[in-house]
């Protein structure tokens, strides 16, 4: 039972066009977001998060929005840049007292073309 | 200064053996994670410790034991390996506050023959 799916396996774009990034989720206890990115070999980086009670979060190129009644959030990245074409990871948090348990989707891989 | 570091990277072995990952961080952080990554490409939580004790336990086998010395630290072992315990595992750690993120090591890629 996937309580976070990343529909679509993978996405190309042109650079310096933008990049979405789609993430259902189906769980309502979750109250925290993070997109992760992965490089080949290498462990997933901590990108950008949001909070529940928040339906936008921005931090230079990359922006997450979250729409909690359809259990929606995407991950904007403008201009895409080569050096962006890595696997995003969408995850969710659920907490129990002061403990976090993250919960990931599958994955998506971007390719940013030249 | 690696913030999150596992040794080893690779680990190829044979079916039956027990082996050992180790994980340590340099963060401060006072809460550690293992997970695995199959082939199917999911993360998935295995475990999680704060300050050496077990917090989350997602029914892993017996066979797998995680032990925390201090809370910089959390190895992994494993007995009687099997072929399905071939995988990615990622150690991670994080503050024990809420909305904090985890830190990720590079992972060991573990192939049983």
């Amino acid at each position: 039972d996937q309580q976070v799916k990343q529909n679509s396996p993978s996405l190309s774009v042109q650079e310096g066009r933008i990049s979405i990034l789609n993430c259902d989720y189906t769980n309502s206890m979750f109250d925290y977001f993070l997109w992760y990115k992965k490089y080949p070999a290498e462990g997933p980086t901590f990108l950008i998060s949001i909070s529940s009670i928040k339906d936008k979060n921005e931090d230079g190129r990359f922006t997450v929005f979250l729409n909690k009644s359809a259990k929606h959030l995407s991950l904007h990245i403008v201009p895409s840049q080569p050096g962006d074409s890595a696997v995003y990871f969408c995850a969710a948090n659920e907490s129990t007292g002061a403990n976090s348990k993250l919960t990931f989707g599958k994955g998506i891989t971007l390719s940013v073309r030249p | 200064d690696t913030a999150v570091s596992q040794t080893p990277k690779y680990l190829v072995t044979q079916m039956g053996n027990d082996k050992s990952i180790k994980c340590e961080q340099n963060l401060g952080h006072d809460t550690m994670y293992w997970y695995k990554q199959d082939s199917k490409k999911f993360l998935k939580i295995m475990f999680s410790y704060n300050n050496k004790e077990l917090i989350i336990n997602e029914t892993v086998p017996n066979r797998f034991s995680p032990k925390s010395p201090d809370k910089a630290h959390l190895n992994l072992h494993i007995n009687s390996l099997e072929l399905g315990d071939s995988a990615v595992y990622f150690c991670a750690s994080s503050q024990t506050r809420v909305m904090q993120p985890q830190h990720f090591g590079d992972g060991t890629r573990l192939s049983i023959l």
